[in-house]
């Protein structure tokens, strides 16, 4: 069965204090896996899409990698305004159809 | 240039009755998706739309179904409400396979 997978379910940080969050998934066939940060009472905002493993993209305190199993958000130095939950997605192809699956996101805490 | 525009932003609906949300994508976008987030089972994918035709679809029971109009335009709707059906109901709309962007979303509660 396809599942994604994110871990930690939270995290608290210090300002600062750098870190990765983890996407783990199992598909049958990626064709390409999204980082989505949403704030409370907000749709999803856009981050990043990776295709292929050894892949990586950066954007400010950000940078995302990807694996043939997983994939990591790391986070270098974060500021207070870096909180929110990170959602992690992976596109599989279904029965001649793109199948979207969701992780169940981790919530980052940035302490000030 | 606008992003997506779901309405309305909060609905309160009796068990029972039936919902219509409107979605307006970004200008130029053709691909219309729905989702629901719960706090127990995240988001999940309910449907696709791309010119005006479905194309893909969640494991959702029948009673949750939509259409989009020839402006890209999608409304999706829940006919005899249950209390489970309580959410945030998110649109996103895409020109690419890239990335797709999200709506601000309608929070439904079923009462």
């Amino acid at each position: 069965e396809d599942q994604v997978t994110q871990s930690p379910e939270a995290l608290r940080l210090q300002e600062g204090e750098s870190s990765s969050l983890n996407c783990s998934y199992t598909v049958s066939g990626l064709r390409g896996l999204f980082w989505y940060r949403q704030d409370p009472g907000k749709g999803p905002e856009f981050l990043f899409t990776l295709y292929s493993a050894g892949e990586e993209k950066e954007k400010e305190r950000l940078k995302a990698t990807l694996t043939k199993k997983e994939s990591f958000l790391h986070i270098t130095a974060p500021k207070p305004e870096d909180s929110a939950t990170y959602l992690c997605a992976v596109c599989t192809l279904m029965n001649r159809d793109d199948k979207i699956i969701f992780g169940k996101g981790t919530r980052l805490h940035i302490l000030p | 240039k606008a992003g997506v525009t779901q309405t309305p932003r909060y609905l309160i609906k009796t068990r029972g009755q039936q919902v219509t949300l409107s979605c307006s994508p970004i200008s130029g976008h053709r691909s219309v998706s729905w989702y629901q987030q719960t706090p127990g089972q995240g988001l999940q994918f309910l449907f696709e739309y791309f010119s005006e035709t479905q194309r893909n679809k969640g494991n959702f029971p029948g009673r949750f179904s939509g259409r989009q109009f020839s402006n890209s335009r999608s409304e999706m709707n829940v006919s005899t409400l249950e209390l489970g059906d309580s959410a945030l109901y998110l649109c996103a709309s895409s020109s690419t396979r890239d990335k797709a962007f999200f709506g601000q979303g309608t929070r439904l509660t079923v009462v």
